[in-house]
């Protein structure tokens, strides 16, 4: 099955900085890269996703990149705010008749003053 | 539109205690999802159910049954939980056309 490393598991930046976290997965089928931001007591909630057709998709501050060969992800967070601290997690998986995911074990982003 | 809810928020049971956790969801997906969240281990799926009347297991479903009741409803049991199952559970659905996964609240579950 599908494996999904993430690095760092924890990450400090200064308000204002770029945040990077990274990921890799095992499945070269894998074809859908979502990430999800977990706020303290709440569910994981969708930012950004990415699909193997595309190396790169952008959203305001957020960016994602894909690199199909070297099988890695990556979420680039820009001019960072003290709001974007949380719990970040990447996943890969298959669409088709359900989207099953497999998670990475998650990044803890603080963003400091 | 309250997307993906959760019933109850926090339980407590004793080992050998049998529950149900219940999710419902008014986004009309087919699909719907149970997972557990453990620290340090990310997410990790109990069961899914890609349409209404089929479910299919995860990474993880020894000791978890469950029950499509409707294209709706997805619920979860533990018929004798175990310390091991302490967790927060999520449930989440999915449509056929974005595939995006939503997530409920979460349920957080103490076995002692």
């Amino acid at each position: 099955g599908e494996n999904v490393e993430q690095h760092p598991s924890t990450l400090s930046v200064q308000e204002g900085d770029s945040a990077v976290i990274k990921c890799t997965y095992s499945d070269s089928a894998s074809n859908y890269f979502p990430w999800y931001k977990q706020e303290l007591g709440k569910g994981p909630q969708l930012i950004i996703d990415i699909r193997s057709n595309v190396g790169e998709k952008k959203d305001q501050r957020i960016a994602v990149t894909l690199n199909k060969t070297a099988k890695h992800f990556s979420l680039h967070i820009t001019e960072t705010q003290p709001e974007d601290s949380a719990v970040y997690f990447c996943a890969g998986g298959n669409t088709g008749t359900a989207s099953k995911l497999t998670f990475g074990t998650g990044t803890r982003l603080q963003v400091t003053l | 539109n309250a997307g993906v809810t959760q019933t109850p928020k926090f339980q407590v049971l004793k080992t050998g205690q049998s529950m149900t956790l219940q999710c419902a969801q008014d986004m009309n997906h087919n699909s719907m999802y149970w997972y557990r969240q453990d620290p340090g281990m990310g997410l990790r799926l109990i069961y899914y159910s890609a349409s209404e009347g089929t479910t299919d297991k995860g990474e993880v479903p020894n000791g978890y049954n469950v029950s499509r009741l409707n294209k709706r409803e997805f619920s979860l049991r533990l018929e004798s939980a175990a310390p091991s199952q302490t967790s927060v559970y999520f449930c989440a659905s999915s449509d056929r056309v974005q595939e995006t996964q939503y997530f409920g609240p979460g349920t957080r579950l103490l076995v002692l």
